[in-house]
């Protein structure tokens, strides 16, 4: 049971706008940034957004961030095949000292 | 370029134990919070732990490691370590180090690179 909570799956086809939501609780999102990883298949995470609506260079703009109170979205525009990925947020945790994950949703192009 | 490589995974029978490495090049390793995650097969992300710049603060995920792992680091080597005792079957998953891009750290749930992993099996 993760603390992040996120939709274990998502779809679009391509050219579509998909949106992925994380959500937490005061102590993590509520508090904190949020950071969204990108963990293609076999492959390790990758940092795709840090501190809630930042990209870092390299990727691409049509990923974006966003976070309001306790919730968490990551948005994917002009969706690809190449997108076909595992999507995690992280946030640290001031309950529990250290940093909580959610469970990942896996996005499906189709 | 930043470069993380962890090493030391394989199989290991319950109760036992395993040293995994994470050995970094690319940057000044004695600069930055180093961090461990793992994925169990088919799962999400977990952190487990956090090593200051210097070694000094660390801190652990309480549920999943209770005492049962130590992580340290020898700046002098560039490499960061997990110790893990009384390994159970629920160990089992892809070990990853990471990196605080921060200079002295973050604060945050921010890891950026993630070295490739290396696999932990705990099985009789």
């Amino acid at each position: 049971q993760s603390v992040l909570t996120q939709a274990p799956s998502a779809s679009g086809t391509p050219g579509q706008r998909v949106t992925i939501s994380c959500s937490g609780s005061s102590s993590n999102v509520g508090t904190n940034n949020v950071y969204w990883y990108q963990q293609l298949p076999g492959a390790a995470p990758k940092l795709l957004i840090f501190k809630n609506d930042q990209r870092p260079s390299g990727v691409p703009d049509r990923f974006s961030g966003s976070k309001s109170g306790t919730s968490a979205s990551l948005a994917i525009s002009g969706l690809r095949s190449e997108d076909e990925a595992n999507y995690h947020c992280a946030a640290w945790d001031d309950s529990l000292s250290g940093a909580v994950f959610g469970g990942g949703t896996k996005l499906t192009v189709l | 370029q930043v470069q993380l490589v962890e090493s030391g995974g394989g199989v290991v029978q319950p109760g036992g134990s395993l040293t995994l490495s994470c050995a970094a090049s690319g940057f000044t390793f004695s600069s930055y919070v180093m961090y461990w995650v793992r994925q169990a097969p088919g799962k999400g992300l977990e952190w487990l732990a956090l090593i200051g710049y210097d070694g000094n603060n660390k801190k652990y995920n309480a549920d999943s490691v209770k005492g049962r792992f130590t992580i340290s680091r020898d700046n002098s080597k560039n490499t960061l370590y997990l110790q893990m005792n009384s390994l159970r079957t629920d160990d089992t998953a892809v070990y990853y180090c990471a990196k605080d891009p921060a200079m002295k750290g973050s604060g945050g749930a921010w890891f950026d690179p993630w070295g490739r992993g290396t696999l932990v099996i705990v099985s009789s």
